[in-house]
């Protein structure tokens, strides 16, 4: 089992550029989560789904959308990137409390 | 708001020694707290976890202790060695489905 899978791992955006970043994960799990992680801090929680064709806003959603393609997929947009949305994302499942972590995309936006 | 916190941002340790990384939590609602640890470049990996219905659990060189009474959270490593060395996290679940908050992270240096 691959685990949870997130691509790219490394990303550079103009202001104002879109992108989606990609989580997969192949443990059957139905929560799946997105997180961004600033230098020298934890995790703070974007957006999550609980199940498929569920999702719900965490604690800093502003500038971002989700979509839960389907039980293994839940990517994240970025319509217009702004420098402050400069970080390490992670995407992570869980079935229950344990959440399993991908290995994180670190995006710069100039 | 309620949140995860941490005594120490950083902490340096002699190989060898035992390490304790403290985390104190307020939401008294919290049965469930996990750490993780994060190496460079890397996702946070599980390494321990407890519920609030016990106050010690044991794993491979690693303990957590759990005291409800002073919400606080411990790490415990034993033996520390370099590989140790990373960004140690806990989280707890407050009952919010299943969701984590997650504290702020204490860096753990492990000295030759």
């Amino acid at each position: 089992n691959a685990g949870v899978t997130q691509t790219p791992k490394f990303q550079v955006l103009k202001t104002g550029q879109s992108m989606t970043l990609q989580c997969a994960q192949d443990m059957n799990h139905n929560s799946m989560y997105w997180y961004r992680q600033d230098p020298g801090m934890g995790l703070r929680l974007i957006y999550y789904s609980a199940s498929e064709g569920t999702t719900d806003k965490g604690e800093v959603p502003n500038g971002y959308n989700v979509s839960r393609l389907n039980k293994r997929e839940f990517s994240l947009r970025l319509e217009s990137a702004a420098p402050s949305q400069t970080s390490v994302y992670f995407c992570a499942s869980s079935d229950r409390w344990e959440q399993y972590f991908g290995p994180g995309t670190r995006l710069t936006v100039t | 708001g309620e949140s995860v916190g941490l005594h120490l941002p950083t902490l340096s340790v002699q190989e060898g020694d035992n390490s304790i990384i403290n985390c104190a939590y307020s939401n008294s609602a919290s049965d469930y707290f996990i750490w993780y640890k994060q190496e460079s470049g890397k996702g946070p990996q599980f390494i321990i976890d407890i519920r609030s219905n016990m106050d010690k659990r044991q794993g491979q060189r690693v303990t957590v202790l759990l005291n409800k009474t002073v919400k606080h959270l411990s790490l415990q490593i034993a033996a520390t060695q370099p590989g140790d060395s990373a960004v140690y996290f806990c989280a707890e679940n407050n009952n919010a489905g299943n969701m984590l908050t997650f504290g702020g992270g204490t860096r753990l240096m492990v000295k030759p």
